[in-house]
């Protein structure tokens, strides 16, 4: 099956800071990516839908600055929390989708703001 | 909202047991697809069942859609421990390429 990565797969920054998330597509090409976020014991919420040369669309109550997605390549779209807060620790994971509806999931990153 | 919701959200049964989890959804949709998730990992993808299907199997899995009710049924056959896990729903609509999620049942298989 198609996989998608996620790096880093956990990281601990101070409140104030700007964090990178990276999602690759390993084995196909996605031509849209998807950003989620997943607080404890909820489920998934779309952020925002990024299609590979274009600017990414944003979910109603996500803020376009505060979480930059850039989708250079077919292969990479990345995810910039821009001046972290606490409230933003949460776990982010992106999907990649291939020709057709499925969407693969890559493992998560696991943010925590202190 | 597309929102599906799924019931029940808890399950505990014993290895060897069936699992049933359920799901509802409100408008109508293309497909819909079924999720499994690891604590703390991932999302896995299980199947995706069109909306002009009404039944769907893969292994151990069994899949059911029932447009009319807008439920789908998720079984699994002959549970095992490594089953344990977050089963979540999702749908999505012919116009969007959005995939929106249930809110998910956590399933304990114990041994």
């Amino acid at each position: 099956g198609a996989v998608v990565s996620q790096h880093p797969s956990w990281v601990i920054c101070k409140s104030g800071t700007s964090v990178k998330i990276e999602c690759r597509s390993l084995d196909f090409q996605a031509t849209t990516m998807f950003w989620y976020r997943q607080f404890p014991k909820q489920s998934l919420m779309l952020m925002a839908t990024s299609n590979e040369g274009s600017k990414a669309t944003y979910e109603q109550g996500v803020e376009k600055d505060k979480f930059l997605i850039n989708h250079a390549s077919l292969t990479l779209s990345t995810l910039t929390v821009t001046s972290a807060h606490p409230e933003d620790s949460s776990f982010y994971i992106c999907s990649g989708e291939t020709r057709g509806e499925t969407q693969y999931f890559g493992p998560g990153t696991r943010l925590l703001v202190l | 909202s597309q929102q599906g919701e799924e019931d029940p959200q808890a399950l505990s049964i014993q290895e060897g047991e069936n699992a049933t989890m359920n799901c509802s959804y409100k408008t109508s949709i293309n497909n819909l697809q079924w999720y499994r998730q690891n604590s703390g990992r991932g999302l896995v993808h299980l199947i995706l069942i069109r909306s002009n299907e009404r039944e769907k199997h893969s292994g151990r899995l069994r899949v059911t859609l029932d447009t009319s009710k807008k439920s789908s049924s998720l079984l699994i056959t002959a549970s095992r421990a490594a089953d344990t896990a977050s089963y979540f729903c999702a749908t999505d609509v012919w116009w969007s390429e959005k995939l929106v999620f249930g809110k998910g049942t956590k399933l304990t298989v114990n041994p």
